[in-house]
């Protein structure tokens, strides 16, 4: 079992829609959990970061956290096409090392 | 914005050569990483630093070698290039404390050997 791990892609979501993406991870004493964007041939810039359960929001941007079920989910909501890349979600474990998933490919359809 | 710089941005080589990457950052960042990236592939640590003289082998074997003899200096060395070499090089660095450990990337090495 990887230690974090995302719904597999690509995902395809039509333009205004709500992208949904799914971050699992193994740790369960993980505390910082990251979202990054990475454009094609592009290094990847972080979104959003969210330490503590529940939501939090950034603009269209919308982070979960469920620690209790070791997720956490990246909404979109608004999809616009220049949101149309590679999602990856990081988690610091508890060894203080940051652990990206595979990452998840969002195309949003004009 | 994040001030951390990586050159060359693209190298073609020939097999057999020794290239050294570079990569610094003007944060005073204590942790840097370097990354190997293939196109549409994921990420895979192949090194790490959390300071001044402390390097160590990530999840990804690498036959790569990385030396941290100034804070804002992390140089990664092939000692003898492969075609197998040939892929994208991040390099990263993070302040790292606590809970807030936001990773900034640099714009990335392209490499090609043939």
């Amino acid at each position: 079992q990887k230690e974090v791990e995302q719904n597999s892609g690509p995902l395809s979501v039509p333009e205004g829609a709500i992208a949904s993406l799914n971050c699992t991870y193994s740790d369960r004493v993980s505390q910082s959990f990251f979202w990054y964007r990475q454009y094609s041939g592009k290094s990847p810039e972080l979104i959003m970061s969210i330490y503590s359960n529940g939501d939090k929001e950034d603009g269209r941007f919308t982070a979960q956290l469920n620690k209790a079920s070791q997720y956490v989910s990246l909404l979109i909501r608004d999809s616009q096409p220049s949101d149309s890349a590679t999602y990856l979600c990081a988690v610091k474990t508890s060894y203080d090392k940051v652990i990206f998933g595979p990452g998840t490919s969002l195309s949003v359809i004009p | 914005e994040a001030d951390i710089y990586q050159t060359p941005r693209y190298l073609v080589i020939g097999t057999g050569k020794k290239i050294t990457l570079e990569c610094s950052q003007t944060m005073g960042h204590d942790k840097m990483y370097w990354y190997q990236q293939d196109p549409g592939m994921e990420l895979h640590l192949i090194h790490y630093s959390y300071g001044v003289n402390s390097t160590e082998k990530g999840d990804l074997s690498s036959e790569s070698t990385v030396s941290r003899i100034r804070t804002e200096h992390f140089p990664l060395t092939l000692e003898s290039a492969r075609p197998s070499h040939t892929s994208q090089y991040l390099c990263a660095s993070s302040e790292g404390s606590g809970w807030v450990d936001t990773q900034y990337f640099g714009p990335g090495t392209r490499l090609t050997v043939l």
